[in-house]
């Protein structure tokens, strides 16, 4: 079965540290896609990255960036330099080939409190 | 700029009452969805839709229908609320394109409480 598991529920850092939220999926397909999206306190859901299984390669942008790992199943996210503006829930979510096509399946999001 | 819009923003409704959400896009996407969205959930799939006249359910699609006449519009309907429904709810839609899966953009939201 598909699952996104993010376990940290809430994480508090002061502005201009680094920190990394978690995600560990699972899925029977050997191709799918992950995503990452920002829901701001306004509500809204904001696209942040999308990754294919075939591409392992790390992505930056910005101050954001993107740890890939298939051998652990993990897609983790780290946001360099934090910011106030960076507080929001951030979620994972994972949608295979297979069983699921276009279908996500989101983890429970973790909630990152950006203190000035 | 295309968009994605939701409304009514907030309801409140009676529990056995008839409520249609209404989820309009102008990117012209042929896919679209809607979730809801709970604390300690993220978001569970309700029905989603590939095509005019292609409906499918989702995770948690009991007690909710939607149809599909055009590409732009999906509304969702909970034939008779309960309170197990008040919740957040959200429409995506996203590119059809063979074998990638994009990403799904979302609407602002629908705020549903009954009670």
């Amino acid at each position: 079965a598909q699952k996104v598991t993010q376990a940290q529920t809430e994480i508090s850092v002061v502005e201009k540290e680094d920190v990394t939220l978690d995600c560990v999926y699972e899925t029977r397909d050997t191709t799918y896609y992950l995503f990452w999206y920002k829901q701001p306190p306004s509500g809204e859901l904001v696209f942040l990255i999308r990754r294919n299984s075939f591409d392992e390669q790390n992505e930056i942008s910005g101050r954001y960036s993107w740890n890939f790992q298939k051998s652990t199943s993990s897609f983790n996210f780290t946001i360099t330099a934090s910011q106030v503006v960076d507080s929001a829930v951030y979620f994972c979510a994972l949608s295979d080939y297979l069983y699921n096509f276009n279908k996500f399946y989101f983890g429970s999001g973790t909630k990152l409190n950006v203190k000035p | 700029d295309a968009e994605i819009t939701q409304s009514p923003r907030h309801k409140i409704t009676e529990t056995g009452r008839q409520v249609t959400l209404a989820c309009h896009q102008t990117w012209n996407h042929n896919n679209m969805f809607w979730y809801r969205q709970d604390l300690g959930h993220g978001l569970r799939l309700i029905h989603y839709s590939y095509g005019v006249q292609d409906t499918n359910k989702g995770e948690v699609s009991d007690g909710y229908s939607v149809s599909r006449s055009n590409t732009e519009d999906l509304p969702l309907t909970l034939e008779s609320a309960a309170s197990s429904q008040t919740s957040v709810y959200f429409c995506a839609s996203s590119v059809a394109s063979g074998s990638i899966i994009h990403e799904q953009y979302f609407g602002p939201g629908t705020r549903l409480t009954v009670t």
